[in-house]
Order: C-alpha cells, then sequence, then structure tokens
C-alpha cells in the first residue's frame, strides 16, 4: 500500500528565516507534485517533480525530488507572511491498465509565517 | 480559461436526503476523480475515472456513487447521506501526456464543496 508522509505537520516560522518540508513515500514512484492550499480554497499546483534529482524553484519555494531514498524536500528560504498556507505533497499511484492518474496525499503542512 | 467547475459550493443537507454535487471540465481530459478533505487526514480519493463509461473506486467509496456519460462531467452521488459525509470535496481533472513509463499527469482541482449532513 502506497503512504505518503509529511513533516512536519504544523510549522510556525518567523519571518525572513529558513525551513524545510519533508515528504517520504512508501512504493517506488519516480514523479511527485507540491500543492498550495489556502484557507477555504482550492489546490494550487505548485512543482511537478518527473526525475530523480529533479531540482524547481519558484520565488522563495525549492522542491526537490530523491527517488532512490523515495523523499522529496519543499525549502523555504527567507520565508514571508505570503506563505503561510497548508502544503501538500502528492504521488502518482498506478492503476489498472497501467495508467496513472491517482493521486496519494500526505496529510498536509499547515505553515503559518509570524512577522 | 482551462477550469475544473463544481456546484454548489456550499451545501447543508439532512441525512438521508439524496443529493448530487456536479463536476465539468473544459479541459478534454480523460481522468476524473473526485477527493474529500478532513482535518488531519488529508485529501483521500473516493473514485475516479478513466473514460467516459469507465469508473472505479478510490480508497474511501462507501456511501458515494459517480457517473461518466460524457467526457466533461462527473458528477458525486450521495444516495443516503449521512453526517459522516460532513466533509469539503474536491473534484480534480488530470492531463496526462506521454505512453508508458513515460507518461506524465498534472490534476486540476475544482474550487470544493463543502458539504454539511445534519
Amino acid at each position: 500500500e502506497l503512504k505518503v508522509e509529511q513533516n512536519p505537520l504544523f510549522l510556525s516560522m518567523q519571518e525572513g528565516k529558513n525551513y524545510t518540508i519533508y515528504c517520504n513515500y512508501s512504493t517506488t514512484s519516480d514523479r511527485l507534485y507540491w500543492y498550495r492550499q489556502d484557507p477555504g480554497k482550492s489546490l494550487e499546483s505548485l512543482f511537478v517533480l518527473l526525475s530523480n534529482g529533479a531540482v524547481k524553484q519558484e520565488g522563495r519555494l525549492m522542491a526537490s525530488l530523491d527517488t532512490k531514498a523515495r523523499l522529496s524536500t519543499l525549502h523555504i528560504t527567507a520565508a514571508v507572511h505570503d506563505l503561510s498556507a497548508t502544503y501538500f505533497c502528492a504521488v502518482v499511484r498506478p492503476v489498472r491498465g497501467g495508467s496513472q492518474g491517482n493521486l496519494i496525499f500526505g496529510k498536509g503542512t499547515k505553515l503559518s509565517v509570524k512577522p | 480559461e482551462a477550469q475544473v467547475t463544481q456546484n454548489p459550493r456550499y451545501l447543508i443537507t439532512v441525512t438521508g436526503k439524496k443529493l448530487t454535487v456536479t463536476c465539468s471540465q473544459n479541459m478534454n481530459h480523460e481522468y476524473m476523480s473526485w477527493y474529500r478533505q478532513d482535518p488531519g487526514l488529508g485529501l483521500r480519493q473516493i473514485y475516479y475515472s478513466m473514460n467516459v463509461e469507465v469508473t472505479d473506486k478510490g480508497d474511501v467509496p462507501e456511501g458515494y456513487k459517480v457517473s461518466r456519460k460524457e467526457k466533461r462531467n462527473f458528477p458525486l452521488i450521495l444516495e443516503s447521506p449521512s453526517p459522516n459525509q460532513t466533509s469539503l470535496y474536491f473534484c480534480a481533472s488530470t492531463s496526462r501526456w506521454g505512453r508508458g513509463l513515460r507518461m506524465n499527469t498534472e490534476a486540476f482541482f475544482g474550487q470544493g464543496t463543502r458539504l454539511t449532513v445534519v
């Protein structure tokens, strides 16, 4: 059974600080997704990581994927209040017929950035 | 504009009264799915559909039905809602490109439907 675990589940940061959110998954997968969710809102795609060693950056967020360790990280640099949200990682679980599309989500990391 | 549209956004209903949450996408995607989001549990898949008339159970299908008569629509049906189905529901439409092991996917989510069953 594919499991996706995020750490930490809650994170309170001071503005200007750096921190990393971890996403571990239990079975082989070479693609991983990061989403952001603001309170009461839908999920917004942040990063799609498609291969081992993939690194993507957008503003103060940088995501990486190590498929051998089954680990993805989301690094926050010099946090600002606008980054306060819940962040989810998700891994694709293959379905019958070999086609892919089922996303298995972690429980999310609720990030709060304080002045 | 590429969109996944859910309706209604908010719904309060009583136990046992059948309801349908609609989902429509304009991206011509074959793959669509429904998730529910509960505090501390993240998002869990209810049902998915790989194409018209092809649907299958996800991780938490009990108490739900779906249908896929057209590519663009994927309604979620609760025949007899119960309070434990109070949740935030998301429909997702997934683009897929590539083939076989190199198939890549990206999911686009609707705005969510907050359902309360009393």
